[in-house]
C-alpha cells in the first residue's frame, strides 16, 4: 500500500525566509505527486503537480518542488516567504493507472514577522 | 466557470440522527470522494465514485453511505450519527484519467457536530 509522509507537523519560518516543506511517499511504482494548500476554513487548492514530464515542477504562488526518484521524496520549496503562505499544506501521491490519492497528514506553516 | 458546492457548510445534530451532506459539482467530472479531515489525521477517504452508479468504499467508511444517481451529485448519508463522526467533511471531484495524472478540486467543505 502506498504511504505519505510529511516530516515536521508544523514548520515556523521568518518572513523573507526559504520554505522547505518536506515530503516522503513509498511506491511500488513511479507515483504522480502533488501539492495542495489548505487556508483556514477553505478547500484544498492544487499548488502543482509532478507528471513525470520534467523533475522540477513550478507551481502558484511562487512555489516549486523536485521529484527525486531515488530518494522517494517530492519537497516543496519557496525561496522567500510571505506572510500570506500561512497555511496548511498536503503532500499527495496517486499512482499510475490509479484513481485515487493518499495524502499525507499534513503540515502546518507559519510565517513570522 | 465550474465549480463544487457542499451544503450545508455548518450543521449540528443529535446523536442517532441520520444526516445527509450534499455535494455537487460542475465540472462533468466522473471521479467524486468523499473525505473526512481530523487533526492528526490529515485527510481520510470515506466514499468515493468513478461514475453514475458506481460506490466503493474507503478507508473510513463504517456509519457512511453515498449513492450516485447522475453525474453532477454524490451525498454522503451517515445513518446514525455519532459522536466520533464529528469532523470536517470534504467533496472532491476528479476527471477520469488514464493513469491517475488527473488533480482533485476540492468543496469548501462542511462542519459536521454530532452532540
Amino acid at each position: 500500500a502506498q504511504s505519505v509522509t510529511q516530516l515536521g507537523s508544523h514548520v515556523s519560518v521568518s518572513e523573507g525566509a526559504l520554505v522547505l516543506l518536506r515530503c516522503n511517499y513509498s511506491s511500488s511504482v513511479p507515483p504522480y505527486l502533488f501539492w495542495y494548500v489548505q487556508y483556514p476554513n477553505q478547500g484544498l487548492q492544487l499548488l502543482l503537480k509532478y507528471t513525470s514530464a520534467a523533475t522540477l515542477v513550478k507551481g502558484i504562488n511562487g512555489f516549486e518542488a523536485e521529484f527525486k526518484k531515488s530518494e522517494t521524496s517530492f519537497h516543496l520549496t519557496k525561496p522567500s516567504a510571505h506572510m500570506s503562505d500561512a497555511a496548511e499544506y498536503f503532500c499527495a501521491v496517486s499512482e499510475r493507472h490509479g484513481q485515487n490519492f493518499v495524502f499525507g497528514p499534513g503540515t502546518r506553516l507559519s510565517v513570522l514577522p | 466557470d465550474a465549480e463544487i458546492t457542499q451544503s450545508p457548510r455548518h450543521k449540528i445534530t443529535e446523536t442517532g440522527r441520520q444526516v445527509t451532506l450534499a455535494c455537487h459539482q460542475t465540472w462533468n467530472h466522473n471521479n467524486m470522494f468523499w473525505y473526512r479531515q481530523d487533526l492528526g489525521h490529515g485527510l481520510r477517504l470515506i466514499h468515493y465514485s468513478y461514475g453514475v452508479q458506481d460506490t466503493n468504499k474507503g478507508e473510513v467508511s463504517d456509519g457512511y453511505s453515498v449513492s450516485r444517481s447522475n453525474t453532477e451529485d454524490l451525498p454522503l448519508t451517515l445513518e446514525s450519527a455519532a459522536s466520533s463522526q464529528t469532523s470536517v467533511y470534504f467533496c472532491a471531484s476528479s476527471a477520469l484519467g488514464l493513469a491517475g495524472e488527473n488533480e482533485q478540486f476540492f468543496g469548501p467543505g462542511t462542519r459536521l457536530t454530532v452532540l
